[in-house]
């Protein structure tokens, strides 16, 4: 069983749709979690935290379910721009290590 | 400029011919990285270095060998090269971070061609 898991997608949405991704993850000693936006062929970087309580930036709002060990990313009024990959990134027990899952690809649709 | 840089950013060899990607940054950060992603693998961790002459190996670090130079310079190697081995190679710094959240900055990648 891979230590993070995601939908591989793509999901293919309309602008202006809402679109939510799951990811599990395996490690229950899990400390801090993460998504990160992948454009083709480019860097991964930071899109945001994902805090116990849920936090919500923007358009965007992450939800952690640390007794289901279940991370969520939801993305509202999609736009042609939220086309990447998503990648859901877990940090484990140790201080360094950050366990990336394989990446859920959305395509937003005009 | 970029934060993070990676030279070359693509390259093409043969088997069994050494190759070096070499990483640079500016953010003044003590912890580096080296990544391989693969299609279908997300990234995976081949080294990792805390400060200048501090090595730790990843999961992957069979066939890969780094050297931290300095602060800012931290170089990927393959000693010899198999097709295996073709993949995009990122490299990433971070700093410890308030709390532990240590958000890594990706440089823009190397993609290996092993023919």
């Amino acid at each position: 069983r891979k230590e993070v898991e995601q939908d591989p997608g793509p999901f293919n949405v309309p602008e202006g749709a809402t679109v939510a991704f799951n990811c599990t993850y395996s490690n229950s000693a899990s400390q801090s979690f993460f998504w990160y936006r992948q454009d083709c062929r480019k860097e991964p970087k930071l899109l945001m935290s994902v805090y116990s309580s849920g936090n919500e930036d923007g358009r965007f709002t992450a939800q952690l379910n640390r007794a289901s060990q279940y991370i969520s990313l939801l993305i509202r009024d999609s736009k042609l721009s939220d086309s990447a990959t998503y990648l859901c990134v877990v940090k484990g027990d140790s201080s360094y290590k950050l366990i990336f899952g394989s990446g859920t690809r959305l395509l937003v649709r005009p | 400029d970029a934060d993070v840089t990676q030279t070359p950013r693509n390259r093409i060899t043969k088997t069994g011919k050494r190759i070096m990607l070499e990483c640079s940054q500016t953010k003044g950060h003590d912890r580096m990285y080296w990544y391989r992603q693969d299609p279908g693998l997300g990234l995976r961790l081949i080294y990792y270095s805390f400060d200048v002459k501090d090595i730790n190996k990843g999961e992957i670090s069979d066939g890969y060998s780094v050297s931290r130079q300095a602060q800012a310079k931290f170089s990927l190697s393959l000693e010899s090269a198999i097709p295996n081995q073709t993949a995009l190679y990122f490299c990433a710094t971070s700093d410890f971070g308030t709390g532990g959240h240590n958000e890594q900055f990706f440089g823009p990648g190397t993609r290996l061609t092993v023919l």
